[in-house]
């Protein structure tokens, strides 16, 4: 059974890079089925994509976002990364990690989330 | 402000049935059979409770029922039951830039 844990600093200086790493047990994140994606939610607010990368490393990122934000892959840990510069109070929210089917989009599994505080 | 639009909030009592609609536009719901929806209880992970339109994943009971309409798409829960109480959010497919677009989403009371 696949699992997505979120892992990474909960607070982050304004002005700094916020950098999360999601680890994939159960499953290859090599086996070329899904995307691998980066989600928030800002407290007591919707959910806003960020970005997807997939097993060859080809990326896709939110247009709103794309200036800051940088997604990678480690398929040796079987973990892929997210790091969002130049941070400021808007971008305090939970993170999660989530598994998608490409073409058709369902997040099918998802880490438990993790808070990051943008804060001085 | 959220690309789909869904209802701040719907109630019903136990036993009831309820539905949650989410508008978009061709682009999105309208145009393609992939739209999704999630629950989330608080402080817990969203989950998926439909798939393109109107699939359930295994383990979803069959209270759970999603359906479209042109840019519409709605959930409907039947035999509405305390555990049901939740936020519930929809996504699509769009070929707008971003790929997936996300509904603000809706909060469930079970009176």
């Amino acid at each position: 059974q696949v699992q997505l844990q979120e892992s990474g600093p909960g607070l982050v200086r304004p002005s700094q890079t916020l950098s999360l790493t999601c680890t994939v047990s159960g499953g290859s994140i090599s086996s070329g089925d899904y995307f691998w994606n980066w989600i928030r939610q800002p407290p007591g607010k919707g959910l806003e994509w960020i970005a997807y990368i997939y097993y060859s490393g080809a990326t896709y990122y939110n247009p709103s976002l794309k200036s800051r934000v940088t997604i990678s892959l480690d398929t040796s840990k079987n973990q892929f990364s997210l790091k969002l510069s130049s941070v400021t109070a808007a971008d305090t929210a939970v993170y999660y990690c989530a598994r998608a089917y490409p073409t058709t989009w369902p997040f099918d599994i998802w880490g438990q989330g993790t808070m990051v505080t943008v804060s001085s | 402000q959220s690309a789909l639009t869904q209802p701040a909030s719907v109630s019903g009592s136990p036993g009831q049935s309820i539905t949650i609609s989410c508008t978009g536009t061709s682009s999105d719901v309208g145009g393609y059979n992939y739209v999704s929806w999630y629950q989330q209880h608080p402080g817990k992970a969203p989950k998926l409770m439909i798939y393109e339109v109107t699939n359930r994943p295994s383990g979803v009971p069959d209270r759970f029922s999603g359906s479209k309409s042109g840019n519409t798409a709605s959930l409907t829960i039947s035999g509405l039951q305390a555990e049901d109480e939740a936020d519930y959010y929809c996504s699509s497919y769009t070929s707008s830039a971003t790929h997936v677009v996300f509904g603000g989403g809706t909060k469930l009371t079970v009176l």
